[in-house]
Order: structure tokens, then sequence, then C-alpha cells
């Protein structure tokens, strides 16, 4: 069946290591989204890309890089430029038509330590 | 840039109770979305609103976009445990197409 596959789900760092989440979609979606979740502050996006090999930076990316070679894939690389890490990483896509939803993975938790 | 507030942060009801969050945008909205996600879950796209002073209904939940387009509601009637999460709302992010962002959410709790 048809989703978003993030992984892994929980992913232990020390500092000073980088570090890449993946993010897969089977959905056929152009676009496609990397966001931040920290308790308080609702979603914040860090990357986002409409095309293949075509991205743009959010209102954080700092610390961060993405590729998108392929339509399927988005994979986030935490860099050890990232001054505060640990978070909640949601990855989601969308198509151009329809309501424009966002279809969201399960997530990925980073503990730097 | 385009920023979205959501008020209140922290909602605590008893079951039955009603519970309204707001959504305001600094800027004019093409379309404004909900979701909302369930304690450890991801978030979960509930609707699309995209005519001036549109109202639409899921059940318990009225969904209000305002005539000016930088505000808009959610209004659950009755609620219920099942309920419990956080609701965000989510609007075009500036000029670039695709990118959308999001409030701060409220976090919705039940008590039975």
């Amino acid at each position: 069946d048809g989703g978003i596959t993030q992984s892994p789900k929980y992913l232990f760092r020390k500092e000073g290591q980088n570090v890449t989440l993946s993010c897969e979609q089977n959905l056929n979606h152009d676009a496609m989204y990397w966001y931040r979740q920290d308790p308080g502050q609702g979603l914040r996006l860090i990357y986002y890309s409409q095309i293949v090999n075509d991205f743009q930076k959010g209102d954080i990316a700092e610390g961060y890089s993405v590729s998108r070679e392929k339509k399927e894939s988005f994979p986030l690389t935490v860099t050890s430029a990232q001054k505060n890490p640990t978070a909640f990483y949601l990855c989601a896509s969308r198509s151009r038509g329809g309501t424009g939803e966002l279809f969201f993975g399960e997530g990925s938790r980073l503990t730097v330590l | 840039g385009q920023q979205v507030m959501q008020i209140p942060q922290y909602q605590h009801v008893q079951e039955g109770e009603d519970f309204t969050t707001y959504c305001n945008s600094s800027t004019t909205l093409s379309n404004i979305q909900w979701y909302k996600q369930r304690p450890g879950g991801h978030p979960v796209f509930l609707i699309q609103l995209v005519k001036s002073g549109e109202v639409k209904k899921q059940k318990r939940l009225t969904f209000q976009f305002g005539e000016a387009k930088k505000n808009s509601s959610l209004h659950i009637t009755a609620t219920q445990t099942t309920d419990v999460g956080t609701y965000f709302c989510a609007g075009p992010g500036g000029t670039s197409y695709g990118k959308l962002t999001f409030g701060q959410g409220t976090i919705l709790t039940v008590h039975p």
C-alpha cells in the first residue's frame, strides 16, 4: 500500500557526528518536505523540494542538507553544524493536484548525547 | 515572512465540553489547512478551506475561514476522549508555491 516511510524511527548520535534520515514515498508525489517538531513550537520547515534535482530552504535550514536525486526519495542530513539537533523530524509529500494536503511519515526521533 | 499564529497553546476540557482553536495569519491566505496529530503520532490532514467566509463541518468538527482570509477556527462540539491530540493550522508560506507554514498547534486534553 502507498505511503511515506521514514527511517530510522529512533536514532542516537554523539555530538559532532553527521546523521542522515531517510524518507521514501511511493505516492508518486512531486513535492516533498522536511519539518522539525519541538515541544510547544509546532512544525518548522527545514527544506522542501517541488521537483527532482531541485530544493529550497525552509525557515530553519541552517545545519541541515538535503538531496533529491529521485522522485521517491528525499533524505535529510543533520550536520554537526546544527546547534540543537535533538528533535522529532517529519517528512511529508504532496501532489500538485487535489487539495494539496500533506501526507506525513511516522517521523524520526533524533537524540544527540 | 508570513507567520501563522495559533491560540491557545493548551486546552484542557471535560468530556462533553466544547473546544475551539484559532489561527491568525499576518497576511491574506489563499487557503488554510487543518491537521490533527494524536499523541505519539504524525499529523493527519483534516480539511482545506479556500473561500472567504467558508464554513465546513465534519461530524462534531466545524471549520471556518474568515471573511478577510486571514483567520480561521476549528470548533469541536461535545468533545470525546478520542479528540485528544494537537490541532494545527497551516497556510501557504509566502509567494513560493509549495511552501506550507504551520501554526504552533493547540494541544487538547480531554478529561473523562
